[in-house]
C-alpha cells in the first residue's frame, strides 16, 4: 500500500505567519509521530498520538506548536506566528501498533515538510 | 535523559571498502536500536533493528549488534557499493515511553567509484 504521505512538501512562510502542515499516516497505523529535522542534524521528537489521543506532546518547543488527530487518522501540525527558527524539516511517522509489543517500535517515515520562515 | 552519539562525518570511502559507523547510547531501562538510512532526496527508511541486548540486525549487507555491555551499536558493511552513498542515522527508541526515538545526528557516507 502507499507509505506515509505529508503535504505541502515545501513552504515558505512570512515571519509571523501561521502554517498547517499535513500527515497522512499509513492506513490502520496506530502510532503516529511528529518530528523536527534541523540542518546538518537528526530528528528531534515533538509529539506522538496513540489513534486520536495525544499521548505526549513534551517536545514541542512553544505554544505556538499545536497537533491534532481528530479521527485517528490524518495529523495536522500547526504553527502560529511563525519565526525564523522554525525553520526545518517537520517529518511524520507512524507505527502499526503502540507501546508494549515486542519489536512494536519500527517507524514508517514521510518525505517530510520543508519549512522556510522569511 | 537518553541520547544518540554517532561517528562524525562525513565519511568518504572507495567501492568495495569496509565501512563502520560508530554509535553508542544512553538510555533507561532497555531501548530498542535502529539505523535508518536517508538516501538523496528520499525520506528516512529502516535499514536494520534490534530489540534486545546481543541481538544482531542485519540488510542489504549491512549489519550490527545491541551491546549492551558498551552501550553501543556500530554499522558495518563489508564491501560498499556507490549506491550505498547516504545519510545514515543511529535512533533508539525507548521502550517505557511511547515508543518516542531519539536520533543521532547523522553521518554522511560517500562511495566513490
Amino acid at each position: 500500500g502507499a507509505g506515509v504521505s505529508q503535504s505541502p512538501r515545501y513552504k515558505v512562510a512570512k515571519r509571523g505567519q501561521d502554517v498547517a502542515l499535513r500527515c497522512d499516516p499509513i492506513s490502520g497505523h496506530v502510532s503516529l509521530f511528529w518530528y523536527q529535522q534541523a540542518l546538518g542534524q537528526g530528528p528531534e521528537f515533538l509529539t506522538y498520538f496513540q489513534n486520536e489521543a495525544q499521548l505526549d506532546k513534551s517536545g514541542l518547543p512553544s505554544d505556538r506548536f499545536f497537533a491534532e488527530r481528530p479521527e485517528g487518522s490524518v495529523s495536522t501540525l500547526k504553527i502560529q506566528r511563525t519565526q525564523q527558527e522554525d525553520s526545518a524539516v517537520y517529518l511524520c511517522a507512524s507505527s502499526l501498533v503502540g507501546p508494549g509489543l515486542a519489536g512494536g517500535y519500527e517507524q514508517y517515515f514521510g518525505p517530510g515538510t520543508r519549512l522556510t520562515v522569511t | 535523559g537518553n541520547s544518540v552519539t554517532q561517528m562524525e562525518g562525513p565519511v568518504t570511502l572507495s567501492e568495495e571498502a569496509f565501512l563502520t559507523i560508530n554509535c553508542t547510547y544512553t538510555a533507561t531501562g532497555y531501548p530498542s536500536l535502529f539505523w535508518y538510512v536517508q538516501y538523496p532526496g528520499e525520506g528516512l527508511q529502516l535499514l536494520l533493528k534490534a530489540t534486545k541486548a546481543d541481538d544482531k540486525g542485519s540488510n542489504k549487507g549491512f549489519e550490527a549488534t545491541y551491546r549492551k555491555e558498551t552501550t553501543s551499536f556500530h554499522l558495518e558493511k563489508g564491501s560498499v557499493q556507490v549506491s550505498d552513498s547516504a545519510v545514515y542515522f543511529c535512533a533508539l527508541s525507548d521502550n517505557t515511553n511511547a515508543g518516542k526515538s531519539t536520533f543521532g545526528d547523522g553521518t554522511t557516507l560517500t562511495v566513490k567509484p
